[in-house]
């Protein structure tokens, strides 16, 4: 079993729609959680990360937390054309900074 | 501020050759490490580096090797190239140490590598 599971998509909702992305995770050390959006044949960029529980807003985009469900989501309000791309979900423990794991995406594509 | 530099974009082997996947980047991150991003995977680090002279291994280190001589290169090397090794290969850093701050990675765009 992947440490992260991410699911895959394809995922399309018209513009204007709320999107809701979700990862699952096993390992309860992780303590921060990251969003990473990737476009097409581009490496991926940061979108928001948070530490431990709780909910982070930033715009357009909220990133939740449930640490007790292993669970957390990004929510996209408005969703917009410009942000049909590929959104990973990434996590690492608090004590190992260096190794941060992430789920295997899922293609979003926001429909005009 | 180029940021972090990959090449080559492209590149396609035999089985059995050897290449170097070259990354830089000019933003004095201490923090370097490389990835492979396949279908249905995700992105699966390779190695990593927390500073010149200092490496490790990720999830995935066989089959490739890596060092840190300066703080801007961090190189990859394929030892004997193998069709298992066709993937996307990304470089990443960031301002973080060993210990904090690696939330932020900064990738490449990208070096897309088959082997025949």
């Amino acid at each position: 079993q992947k440490e992260v599971e991410q699911d895959p998509g394809p995922l399309s909702v018209p513009e204007g729609a709320i999107v809701s992305l979700n990862c699952t995770y096993s390992n309860s050390a992780f303590q921060y959680f990251m969003w990473y959006r990737q476009y097409s044949r581009k490496g991926p960029e940061l979108l928001m990360y948070t530490y431990s529980s709780g909910n982070k807003e930033d715009g357009r985009f909220t990133a939740q937390v449930d640490k007790s469900s292993k669970y957390i989501s990004l929510f996209i309000r408005d969703s917009q054309p410009s942000d049909s791309a590929t959104y990973l979900c990434a996590m690492r423990e608090y004590s190992s900074a260096s190794k941060i794991i992430f789920g295997s995406g899922t293609r979003l594509s926001i429909r005009p | 501020n180029a940021g972090v530099t990959q090449t080559p974009k492209f590149q396609v082997l035999k089985t059995g050759q050897s290449m170097t996947l070259q990354c830089a980047q000019d933003m004095n991150h201490e923090y370097m490490s490389w990835y492979r991003q396949d279908p249905g995977m995700g992105l699966r680090l390779i190695h990593y580096s927390v500073g010149a002279g200092i490496t490790d291994q990720g999830e995935v280190p066989n089959g490739y090797n890596v060092s840190r001589s300066t703080t801007e290169d961090f190189p990859l090397r394929l030892l004997s190239a193998a069709p298992s090794q066709t993937s996307v290969y990304f470089c990443a850093s960031s301002f973080g140490t060993g210990e904090t701050g690696n939330e932020k990675l900064f990738f490449g765009s990208g070096t897309q590598l088959s082997v025949l």
